[in-house]
């Protein structure tokens, strides 16, 4: 089943400890973007990639880094959460940018 | 930068009715694509409709249809015949034809409610 996967679904944790919310898809698609969801706000990419190693910045990329050193997998990491990043999460990949995006679950994040 | 607004927070329609969800978006660009999304209480994303700029015909999927004024830069969503399992969080969404990276641009949804 063509699919992306996020991992975990649910995660709670303190102020400054280093965290990584993964991100699969076994689809082949070149790129992939995570977001961010808050009530009154929609989501908001935080960063994307079009293809291995080539990743940029989205709209609101303070606080969090990624990686793409397979094709597949897009992790977000946060060096240093904080309370400011709680928040529903969630990776999309595409085939191409102007192909439908696939999204995976959801992650939500609660900092504390 | 290009925006996408959605100005009803909430709606509410009667079980077999039809709803209008509204949704307008500024931008410069001549060619981009434009999205519903819906978000049903499990989180995931769905996608229910999609319309290219440069085709004039409204697209149509099933009980789902668009209004799409490119002049106006509207774009609604109607919802007919009303089910329960059309209760979910709507998300209009903007992509450009040009942008790097596929970047979708959202609304700040609309929760709809149905009634039995």
């Amino acid at each position: 089943e063509a699919q992306v996967t996020q991992n975990p679904r649910y995660l709670i944790t303190v102020t400054g400890k280093k965290l990584t919310v993964t991100c699969s898809q076994n689809m082949n698609h070149e790129y992939m973007s995570w977001y961010r969801q808050d009530p009154g706000l929609g989501l908001r990419q935080i960063y994307y990639s079009m293809n291995v190693e080539v990743t940029d910045k989205g709209d609101v990329p303070e606080g969090y880094k990624v990686s793409r050193k397979e094709k597949r997998n897009f992790p977000l990491i946060l060096e240093s959460p904080s309370p400011n990043q709680t928040s529903l999460y969630f990776c999309a990949s595409s085939l191409m940018q102007n192909t439908e995006a696939f999204f995976g679950q959801g992650t939500r994040l609660t900092v504390v | 930068a290009q925006t996408v607004t959605q100005s009803q927070p909430e709606m509410s329609v009667q079980e077999a009715e039809t709803v209008t969800l509204s949704c307008t978006y500024d931008t410069s660009e001549s060619d981009y694509y434009l999205f519903w999304y819906k978000q049903p209480p499990s989180r995931q994303m769905i996608l229910v409709i999609r319309q290219e700029a440069y085709k004039q015909q409204n697209a149509t999927e099933n009980r789902f249809s668009v209004n799409f004024q490119k002049a106006a830069k509207s774009f609604s969503l109607k919802i007919s015949d009303s089910q329960l399992g059309d209760a979910a969080m709507y998300f209009c969404a903007y992509r450009s034809a040009y942008n790097q990276g596929g970047k979708l641009i959202f609304g700040q949804g609309t929760e709809l409610s149905v009634k039995p």
